[in-house]
């Protein structure tokens, strides 16, 4: 199947500081790929739809200033997590569609864990 | 209420029981279906798609009632290895294309 990496898998920052996550399609082209966030016990959270060339659609509730997603190529979708504060420790998870249609698998990069002290 | 609803167990099962994990959806626009497995701090990996009328994976089966809005996964001759997360899926809006996930069934299979 096809391939999603993340990078880095785990993070640790002291708060203030602003990390960054790369997702990367590894052996295909993705004009849309997908951030989501896991709270411990919890269900993934959709955050934003990243989509290549034009700005990222965020969910209600995520804000846009925080999380700053660049899709800026069809295989590299980057995340980057401003100012981060304790409450921003969450294993944030990345994929993407391999086709076009609205029904194709999504694969999932291996996530990033990221821990604010 | 959720728009993806599961009981999240734990299911605790002895090796080679058969187990069965139900799912209901709120949208009724729902358009693709999917269980997917997650092990403990892993990503979400696809353990097969539901269709309308069922589909079987080996040892899993799937099926997907779109009347009632409901999903279920049945695993026969459960193995160690099955112990994980099984979430039910949704994609909601081919448009979207983004998922819609369940909190998750945790299973437990014991020697």
């Amino acid at each position: 199947g096809a391939v999603v990496s993340q990078h880095p898998s785990r993070v640790i920052c002291k708060s203030g500081t602003s990390v960054k996550i790369e997702c990367r399609s590894l052996d295909f082209q993705a004009t849309t790929m997908f951030w989501y966030r896991q709270f411990p016990k919890q269900s993934l959270m959709l955050m934003a739809t990243s989509n290549e060339g034009s700005k990222a659609t965020y969910e209600q509730g995520v804000e846009k200033d925080k999380f700053l997603i660049n899709h800026a190529s069809l295989t590299l979708s980057t995340l980057t997590v401003t100012s981060a504060h304790p409450e921003d420790s969450s294993f944030y998870i990345c994929s993407a569609n391999q086709g076009a249609r609205g029904t194709d698998t999504q694969y999932f990069g291996p996530g990033t864990r990221l821990t604010v002290l | 209420r959720k728009e993806v609803e599961q009981d999240p167990g734990p299911f605790n099962v002895p090796e080679g029981a058969t187990v069965a994990f139900n799912c209901t959806y709120s949208n009724s626009a729902s358009q693709s279906f999917f269980w997917y497995r997650q092990d403990c701090r892993k990503e979400p990996k696809l353990l097969m798609s539901v269709y309308s009328s069922g589909n079987e994976d080996g040892r899993f089966t799937a099926q997907l009632n779109r009347a009632s809005q409901y999903i279920s996964l049945l695993i026969r001759d459960s193995k160690l290895s099955d112990s994980a997360t099984y979430l039910c899926v949704v994609n909601g809006d081919t448009g979207r294309r983004a998922l819609t996930f369940g909190s998750g069934t945790r299973l437990q299979v014991q020697p």
